[in-house]
């Protein structure tokens, strides 16, 4: 099975500049996160979608950000204009959703290493 | 308020022994997952073992297991028998909320503890 897929791997940007990440769950998975990993801290969720609708974003910083789950498949998550504090790993996970019984374990990918200068 | 906490941000353990990793949560709710997650310097989030609020016994999964004191709050990791390669960054991680749309919701992580096992 193949696991959740995230290009790229590494960007550099320099601030103001935009930037978008690319996420390809596992096949058959509901649900699906972006997390941001600050270095040092553990990961905080950005934004959480079940299907193509959106969960929860309450934690996204929606003046920058955006994303966006076409047709309930693949994401994609934008900055723009990046700044300095958004330098971070940003990390997808993707989980059966609501017929993952109690256990649903959250799929991470590789995760985006973001740098903005 | 921090809803997981974990008070060791490095610990050094010697090959072949047992280590312990603290975690401490806190949530009103009383249907939750707790998890821990590994995360090597390559980057990837690597599930280890899960521990439901109503579970009775404490989970275990080969040399990993979970010591979940519920009246406590807390669920430390134990890595028996440790190897090199159990070298990296372990979260304690919270889910409020079981079955159906419940198990869906985010996870919760701490800032982690790091890990290094000493030849």
């Amino acid at each position: 099975e193949a696991g959740v897929a995230q290009s790229p791997r590494y960007k550099i940007i320099e601030k103001r500049q935009s930037v978008a990440f690319w996420c390809n769950p596992i096949s058959g998975h509901a649900t699906l996160y972006w997390y941001q990993q600050i270095l040092g801290q553990g990961p905080k969720l950005l934004i959480q979608f079940q299907n193509n609708g959106v969960v929860d974003d309450s934690q996204l910083p929606k003046d920058r950000f955006s994303a966006e789950r076409l047709k309930g498949v693949d994401s994609t998550l934008k900055i723009q204009p990046a700044k300095l504090e958004d330098s971070a790993v940003y990390l997808c996970a993707s989980s059966l959703g609501n017929r993952g019984g109690n256990y649903n374990e959250q799929f991470f990918g590789p995760g985006t290493r973001l740098t903005v200068l | 308020a921090q809803k997981i906490t974990q008070t060791q941000p490095g610990m050094f353990v010697q090959e072949k022994e047992a280590v312990t990793l603290d975690c401490t949560y806190d949530t009103s709710d009383q249907s939750y997952g707790l998890f821990w997650y590994k995360q090597p310097s390559s980057g990837e989030m690597i599930f280890l073992i899960y521990q439901g609020s109503y579970d009775e016994q404490n989970a275990t999964e080969g040399r990993y297991s979970l010591n979940f004191q519920k009246a406590r709050k807390s669920a430390n990791l134990v890595i028996s028998a440790s190897q090199l390669g159990d070298s990296a960054m372990y979260f304690c991680a919270m889910r409020e909320g079981l079955g159906g749309s419940g198990s869906a919701r985010q996870l919760t992580f701490g800032s982690g503890t790091q890990l290094t096992v000493l030849p």
